[in-house]
């Protein structure tokens, strides 16, 4: 089946710090990736996607490469700010149809000044 | 990007009331339009998946008939929960799909508390 896995959190990072959140996936066929961040009270917004190997999603200085030799999609960002606070979820779509979103857990992202 | 709204924001009920959620695609025609629901500190669960002019499809073990979807046209649709408990307490968030192969756009969510 598909499933998504996080890095668990939460992650505190001093402002300016690199940031790395771990994603892998499992999947059957060629599925397109994403990032959503979710900031406190409020629905998701898609931050980056990726839609095939080999691909780089970039938003806001956020970035993620499709990996498919490693089934990963790694979010990173060479420094956080406070503003970056937020809950990331890694999420994918088994197929190039209108097919609902597999998330993982999220991870839970706390940026200190 | 696209815009999904939702309404309300935020509901409080008393145990046994229903309560309507509406999901409206503001900018494009949402042929597709998933419901999920979010548990506290918890990740994205799917309830249903609602195409225009057609009945929903739910999740395994979620009850279609204490979650009523409705998806009238193509930029609304709508969720019930009918006979509503505390247990049904939760975040509700709809996404929105323009077609195949389209990013999925979600809404704010509605976070329902049931007394």
């Amino acid at each position: 089946g598909n499933s998504v896995t996080q890095m668990e959190g939460p992650v505190t990072l001093s402002e300016e710090a690199f940031l790395t959140i771990n994603c892998t996936y499992t999947a059957t066929g060629y599925p397109s990736l994403f990032w959503y961040v979710q900031y406190p009270g409020e629905g998701l917004q898609l931050l980056l996607k990726a839609t095939k190997a080999d691909d780089k999603g970039s938003n806001k200085g956020f970035e993620a490469t499709y990996r498919k030799e490693t089934t990963s999609f790694h979010l990173e960002k060479g420094s956080v700010q406070v503003s970056d606070s937020a809950v990331y979820f890694c999420a994918l779509r088994p197929d190039s149809g209108n097919t609902p979103l597999v998330f993982g857990k999220g991870t839970r992202l706390s940026v200190i000044a | 990007g696209a815009v999904v709204s939702q309404h309300p924001s935020r509901v409080i009920c008393k145990s046994g009331t229903s309560v309507k959620i509406e999901c409206r695609s503001l900018d494009f025609q949402a042929t597709t339009m998933f419901w999920y629901r979010q548990f506290p500190k918890q990740s994205l669960m799917l309830m249903a998946t609602s195409n225009e002019g057609s009945k929903a499809t739910y999740e395994q073990g979620v009850e279609k008939d204490k979650f009523l979807i409705n998806h009238a046209s193509l930029t609304l649709s709508t969720l019930t929960v009918t006979s509503a408990h505390p247990e049904d307490s939760s975040f509700y968030i709809c996404s929105a799909s323009g077609g195949s192969g389209e990013t999925q756009y979600f809404g704010p969510g509605t976070r329902l508390l049931v007394l």
